[in-house]
């Protein structure tokens, strides 16, 4: 199967339990971000993103919490579904890019256990 | 995979060949990526453009090649001086490369593998 995912942090939880998943950027400057999702052998796709004017961000049954100050993003998933078990990266758009090119974290991989 | 074809889907490479791995999109998008992905690491931009015929290199460029004559097609070629090609390839595009909003939408990715 996909190897992707190896070594990787790790978290696992009930189906119907809430997720949060972290993420630590190092560049203070970064001004937007994005959390993607990657299924097992399939690319990432575009769950939520967020600037960094703002702390919160909504959508369906995800939450993207940004803290300036401590430089963390968190992704929160609301009653979890076996469906989210993937690996989830957090992206960034570092400062003084000149376009929009993204710096991807490690990844995270949720597993939801039915 | 939102309008970006990735193929094949898996390519075997033999030592000291070139191999291409094709990506189209029809979603109209300005800016294309080629990115690597390895076991236990995130994605690694290998090379990026941002309108047609014009291409920058991205943090793992050496051993690979692109070209970007049309605005659809962005192929990565994986030369011969690649000497660790075995990864997942993944392609991606954006409308603009504003960095302001710049959502990437991905492929589905090409696993090379070296015989």
């Amino acid at each position: 199967g996909e190897s992707v995912g190896l070594h990787l942090p790790t978290l696992s939880v009930q189906e119907g339990d809430n997720s949060i998943i972290n993420c630590a950027y190092s560049n203070s400057a970064s001004d937007y971000f994005i959390w993607y999702k990657q299924e097992s052998g399939k690319g990432p796709q575009f769950i939520i993103d967020i600037r960094s004017n703002m702390d919160k961000r909504q959508g369906q049954r995800v939450t993207v919490l940004l803290n300036k100050t401590v430089k963390h993003l968190s992704l929160q998933i609301a009653a979890t579904q076996p469906g989210d078990s993937a690996v989830y990266f957090c992206a960034e758009i570092p400062g003084g890019t000149s376009y929009g090119k993204l710096t991807f974290g490690q990844g995270t991989i949720l597993t939801v256990h039915p | 995979d939102g309008g970006i074809t990735q193929s094949p889907k898996y390519l075997f490479r033999k030592e000291g060949q070139n191999v291409t791995l094709s990506c189209e999109q029809n979603l109209n998008h300005d800016a294309m990526y080629w990115y690597r992905q390895d076991p236990g690491q995130g994605l690694r931009l290998i090379y990026y453009s941002q309108i047609v015929n014009d291409f920058q290199k991205g943090d793992i460029a050496e051993g690979y090649s692109v070209s970007r004559e049309k605005k659809e097609s962005f192929p990565l070629t994986v030369t011969s001086a690649q000497k660790n090609p075995t990864a997942f390839y993944l392609c991606a595009s954006s409308i603009v490369p504003d960095r302001a909003k710049n959502i990437q939408y991905f492929g589905a990715g090409t696993r090379l593998s070296v015989l």
